[in-house]
């Protein structure tokens, strides 16, 4: 059965300063991967995904993700936080000839001033 | 429309009592899922529908929860007798199809609270 960890339950940081936030899934073949991010009262929205093919995944709002096999993760990254960018984030697998997300327990971001 | 909406925002309830959820998905989206937030956890997987296919209930925690979707547009999620641990907030999420890489589009989710 596929998993998804996100280890951090919260994570701080400073407006500017770089952000990783880390996803580990398990699932025995290459399995489809997500990112999506929760503002506050709204529903998930897609940042990234990634099926196959360059291991560094563009998504939206600037941020990116690579995807390392040997370790099984999927970690979100980007170079400069922004204020706005506080919310939760949420990792997703969907593995092999499944249609259902497994979603991870999500990381809370909070942005200091 | 726009985007997938869902009805009530916020509802509050007695124990005990039947509620409804609704959602409106995409228009043109066959795919549509009902999923379980409760805090500090992920996203629990409740059903699924695609086209006129049966649904996966495979994800509803127990038989007090149903759901239905009308005319391959909206649907509605309805949890009978309602417990304290069924405290939530319930999405939506419509693809344009079944396929695992067919994009979800989230609603903003309805809070549900059992006194």
């Amino acid at each position: 059965a596929q998993s998804v960890t996100q280890p951090d339950i919260h994570i701080t940081v400073s407006e500017g300063a770089s952000l990783e936030l880390r996803c580990n899934y398990s699932y025995g073949a290459t399995p489809y991967l997500f990112w999506y991010v929760q503002s506050p009262g709204q529903g998930l929205q897609l940042l990234l995904k990634y099926f196959s093919g360059d291991t560094l995944v563009q998504g939206i709002k600037g941020f990116e993700a690579e995807f390392k096999r040997s370790q099984s993760s999927f970690n979100l990254r980007k170079p400069s936080v922004h204020w706005s960018d506080a919310a939760e984030y949420f990792c997703a697998v969907i593995g092999g000839g499944s249609y259902i997300p497994t979603f991870g327990r999500g990381t809370s971001l909070i942005v200091h001033p | 429309g726009a985007g997938v909406s869902q009805s009530p925002s916020n509802k509050v309830t007695e124990k005990g009592k039947d509620v409804e959820l609704r959602c409106d998905p995409i228009s043109g989206h066959t795919a549509l899922y009902w999923y379980r937030q409760s805090l500090g956890q992920g996203l629990e997987f409740l059903i699924y529908f695609q086209g006129n296919s049966a649904p996966d209930k495979s994800g509803l925690p127990s038989d007090r929860f149903s759901a239905e979707r009308t005319g391959g547009s909206v649907s509605t999620l309805t949890i009978q007798r309602t417990q304290q641990e069924d405290s939530a907030v319930y999405l939506c999420a419509s693809s344009l199809g079944s396929s695992s890489t067919d994009t979800q589009y989230f609603g903003p989710g309805t809070r549900l609270t059992v006194l």
